[in-house]
C-alpha cells in the first residue's frame, strides 16, 4: 500500500526558516518524481515543486513564487521527501502536500498535509 | 505560463442528475489534463488523467473528454458523496497549473 506522511509544520515567524518532510512508503521511492503542492487556507491547489527520479538525476522544478527561497531534496536511504523553505513570507501560510508522480505524470497519491503558518 | 480557467465555480444539483464542469486552458495541451476530486478537509484525489483515462478505483459515473484547450468532467448520476471541489490540472508545461476549482453542493 502506498503511502505518504508529512511531517514537520507549524508556526514560524516572517524570513523564518523551515523543513518539511514526507516519509513514504509501499512503492520504490526512487523510481518516482515527487511533487510538493500547496493550498492557502480557503484557497485552491498550487503546484510549487518537483523532484524528479534517479533516472533523471533527480533533477527539479519550482515555481516562480517560491523559486530561490524553497529546496526540493529527497534521501534515497529512508525514502524521504523534503521541502526546505526560507525567507518564508505570510503568503506562504498553506496545508503543504506532497505528492507521487504517476509514470503517466499525474499526481496518484496524495500524503495527508501539514500546515505550515508564516505569521508574526 | 498556461492559465486553466473553469467554469461553473459552483453549481449545486440533485442525486441522480448529471453534471457537466468546464476546463480551459490559456494554450493548446494536447490531451496532458487530469481532474481532481477534493472532499472537505481531505487530501486531493486523482479521478481522470490523460484527460480521459479513468483512474483505477474510481466510479464509472465519472468520466472526461476533450484535447486542445476545452476539457469537460461530467458525472452522469450525482451521488450523495461527489459532493466536493474539483479541480484540472495540467501537466503539459511547466510550472505545472491548477484551475481554480469547481464546487459541487447537493441540493
Amino acid at each position: 500500500e502506498v503511502q505518504l506522511v508529512e511531517s514537520g509544520g507549524g508556526l514560524v515567524q516572517p524570513e523564518g526558516s523551515l523543513r518539511l518532510s514526507c516519509s513514504t512508503s509501499g512503492f520504490t521511492f526512487s523510481d518516482h518524481y515527487m511533487d510538493w503542492v500547496r493550498q492557502a487556507p480557503g484557497k485552491g491547489l498550487e503546484w510549487i515543486g518537483r523532484s524528479r527520479n534517479m533516472a533523471n538525476s533527480y533533477t527539479t522544478e519550482y515555481a516562480a513564487s517560491v523559486k530561490g527561497r524553497f529546496t526540493v531534496s529527497r534521501d534515497e536511504s529512508t525514502n524521504s521527501l523534503y521541502l526546505q523553505m526560507d525567507s518564508l513570507k505570510t503568503e506562504d501560510t498553506a496545508v503543504y502536500y506532497c505528492s507521487r508522480v504517476s509514470r503517466s505524470c499525474y499526481n496518484d497519491f496524495w500524503g495527508q498535509g501539514t500546515l505550515v503558518t508564516v505569521s508574526s | 505560463d498556461i492559465q486553466l480557467t473553469q467554469s461553473p465555480s459552483f453549481l449545486s444539483a440533485s442525486v441522480g442528475d448529471r453534471v457537466t464542469i468546464t476546463c480551459r486552458a490559456s494554450q493548446g495541451i494536447s490531451s496532458y489534463l487530469a481532474w481532481y476530486q477534493q472532499k472537505p478537509g481531505k487530501a486531493p484525489k486523482l479521478l481522470i488523467y490523460v484527460a480521459s483515462t479513468l483512474q483505477s478505483g474510481v466510479p464509472s459515473r465519472f468520466s472526461g473528454s476533450g484535447s486542445g484547450t476545452e476539457f469537460t468532467l461530467t458525472i452522469s448520476s450525482l451521488q450523495p458523496e461527489d459532493l466536493a471541489t474539483y479541480y484540472c490540472q495540467q501537466v503539459n508545461s511547466y510550472p505545472l497549473t491548477f484551475g481554480p476549482g469547481t464546487k459541487v453542493d447537493i441540493k
